[in-house]
């Protein structure tokens, strides 16, 4: 099956730093993938889609100076959470697509951030 | 606008019996697509199935079944024989036939499944 990686699982950062995820489709091309940020208990919020060789499209509400997202590859995409403060901490999970309209997304394993 | 909505927030079932997770959906598409996800504790999310529009013929998987009726736009989910191992969160998503390829997320059923 699909399978797609996430890296880092957990992180811990203090105020005011970046992070960097990134997000590997490990044994197909995803001409897109997707940003999701989850609270606890609470359902996954579509952040961003991202197309491999172009600008992410970002959803309402969604700081696009903040959460920086570059999909340079047709298996890699990366979020950089920019100057973070602890109201960013989170589940972040990213979701990668072959392709084509109704395609199955399948998610990697998610990192949680921790802003202190 | 396209939205799903899964009225169960939590249910709580002793092991070996069967449940049923509800999902009923909206859309004015008439080709769309309908899924499935597992959440276990962990965190990640498994795929469990994707169903478009136009085939309603019910699946089973092992000891899931899956029963789509677009009579009443539902897609329910039913685990038989339930064991503690499904125990997770599962979402009902719903994506219209759109280049973008966005889905809609119900906002989960909590199953508890009791020993």
């Amino acid at each position: 099956g699909a399978v797609v990686s996430q890296h880092p699982s957990r992180v811990i950062c203090k105020s005011g730093t970046s992070v960097k995820i990134e997000c590997r489709s490990l044994d197909f091309q995803a001409t897109t993938m997707f940003w999701y940020r989850q609270f606890p208990k609470q359902s996954l919020m579509l952040m961003a889609t991202s197309n491999e060789g172009s600008k992410a499209t970002y959803e309402q509400g969604v700081e696009k100076d903040k959460f920086l997202i570059n999909h340079a590859s047709l298996t890699l995409s990366t979020l950089t959470v920019t100057s973070a403060h602890p109201e960013d901490s989170s589940f972040y999970i990213c979701s990668a697509t072959p392709g084509g309209r109704g395609e199955t997304q399948y998610f990697g394993p998610g990192t949680r951030l921790l802003v202190l | 606008a396209q939205k799903v909505t899964q009225a169960q927030t939590e249910i709580s079932v002793v092991e070996k019996e069967d449940v049923t997770l509800d999902c009923v959906y909206e859309t004015r598409d008439t080709t769309y697509y309908l899924f499935w996800y597992k959440q276990p504790p962990s965190g990640e999310l498994v795929f469990l199935i994707r169903r478009n529009s136009f085939d309603e013929q019910n699946e089973i998987s092992g000891r899931y079944s899956w029963n789509f009726q677009k009579s009443t736009s539902s897609f329910n989910f039913t685990i038989t024989a339930s064991q503690v191992v499904d125990s997770a969160v599962y979402f009902c998503a719903l994506s219209e036939d759109r280049r973008d390829d966005k889905i809609i997320f119900g906002k989960g059923t909590r199953l508890h499944i009791l020993p």
